[in-house]
Formats: C-alpha cells, structure tokens, sequence
C-alpha cells in the first residue's frame, strides 16, 4: 500500500506570493492532518480535514487555509508569504477521525523556503 | 490548553547505552499518549502507544508507560543501536472531536558505534 504523498517536496517563493502543498493520504484513509514543523516552534498542527470538513484548527493566522476533495486527497494554501513561513509543512492521514486512538501515518513534508 | 513537555537534547549515547527520554503532560481530559520518531529526511513514524493509564506501549524494544499519577510518559530502551539515532518526539490526542496531535519540541539522538 503506497504511503502518503506531498507535492512538491521542496518550494522556494519570495515574500509576498502564495503557494499551494498537496497531500495524498493513503488509500481508504478519510482525515488529513497538517502540520508546520520549525526549529524554533517545533511541530505544530495547522488544520484537520474528515470528509471534505474542516475538523479542527490550530492557532495560525487566516492566509492559511485549505480543503479537502471527494477522494479525500488535500491541499494547504499560504497566501501573503512571509519570511517566518519558511518551515517543513507535514502531512498525515489516518483512517478515522475524533476518536484520538488512530494512528497517523505522515508523509515525508514539502520543504518551504521564503526568501 | 493541552501540552507536552520533553527533554530536548540533543543527546549523544554509546551504542547499548540505556535510554530513557523523558515525557510529562498536561491535559484536561483522558489523553492518548504517543512517541512518534523521525528519521533524518523522512517523515514522522508511530513508535509506541498508550490510550489509558497503567497502558504499556512497545515496539522495536522501546517501551513507555502511561502515568496520570505523575502525568507522564518517558521513553525507555535498554540498549540502543547506531540505527536508533533520530529524533523522538512525545505527543497527545485528547481522544475527542479530531485526530489533533499536540507534540513535544523533539529530541535529537544520536547513537555512536
């Protein structure tokens, strides 16, 4: 069973554009999680999909946004970079949602640059 | 809210050197307790979990047990190997309304033949 995809795997944008990261669960998983993980603020979570419905959100401002499809695959949108949004964005899927217990199986992250 | 505190490293070890990562927690509710380990250029993989209290988590000869009386859940190996060098990383679900992981700053080991 393939594991979960990011695309791309690195992004380098200057400040101020917006950027698009894609994340492919793994077949038959339903939520996606994102996560930005920094050196300075360690892992953070961002947003949870289930369904095509945004589950949870974390403590980021509004230029970060995203959506889940029918086929349960994601994508995260950063719009207005700034230079601290420079971080590994980490996607992972589980198979349910809301009980706690499943375990999530993260992809390998999109390496974001902002210069 | 929720939060996880952990040693932070980075620490070196001798290979089969005893582990122990420590992990504490706090929660207002009954959380579900993970070690999730990251392997340099890779993503987070689940080592071990704990969904209740008394709860022993273990894999790959790692082990970590949950504790509400003290709130913890430290790491344990009793002879680690150059291949266990990575970093290790305590985390918490709050087992209501979504999978949300709150995680630990991380540990980086490193492990020396």
């Amino acid at each position: 069973k393939a594991g979960v995809t990011q695309t791309p795997r690195y992004l380098i944008k200057t400040r101020g554009q917006q950027v698009t990261l894609s994340c492919s669960p793994i077949s038959g998983h339903r939520s996606v999680s994102w996560y930005q993980q920094t050196p300075g603020q360690g892992l953070q979570f961002l947003f949870e999909y289930f369904s095509e419905t945004q589950r949870n959100k974390g403590n980021f401002p509004g230029r970060f946004s995203g959506r889940q499809f029918s086929n349960s695959r994601s994508e995260m949108n950063v719009s207005t970079l700034e230079l601290g949004d420079s971080a590994l964005y980490l996607c992972a899927s589980s198979l349910l949602s809301g009980t706690g217990l499943n375990e999530q199986f993260f992809g390998p992250g999109t390496r974001l640059t902002v210069l | 809210g929720d939060s996880v505190t952990q040693m932070e490293g980075p620490v070196t070890l001798s290979e089969e050197a005893f582990l122990t990562i420590n992990c504490t927690y706090t929660a207002t509710g009954y959380p579900s307790l993970f070690w999730y380990v990251q392997y340099p250029g890779e993503g987070l993989q689940l080592l071990l979990k704990a969904t209740k209290a008394d709860d022993k988590g273990s894999n790959k000869g790692f082990e970590a047990t949950y504790r509400k009386e003290t709130t913890s859940f430290h790491l344990e190996k009793g002879s680690v190997q150059v291949s266990d060098s990575a970093v290790y990383f305590c985390a918490l679900s709050d087992q209501g309304g979504s999978e949300k992981l709150v995680f630990g700053k991380g540990m980086k080991l490193t492990v020396n033949p």
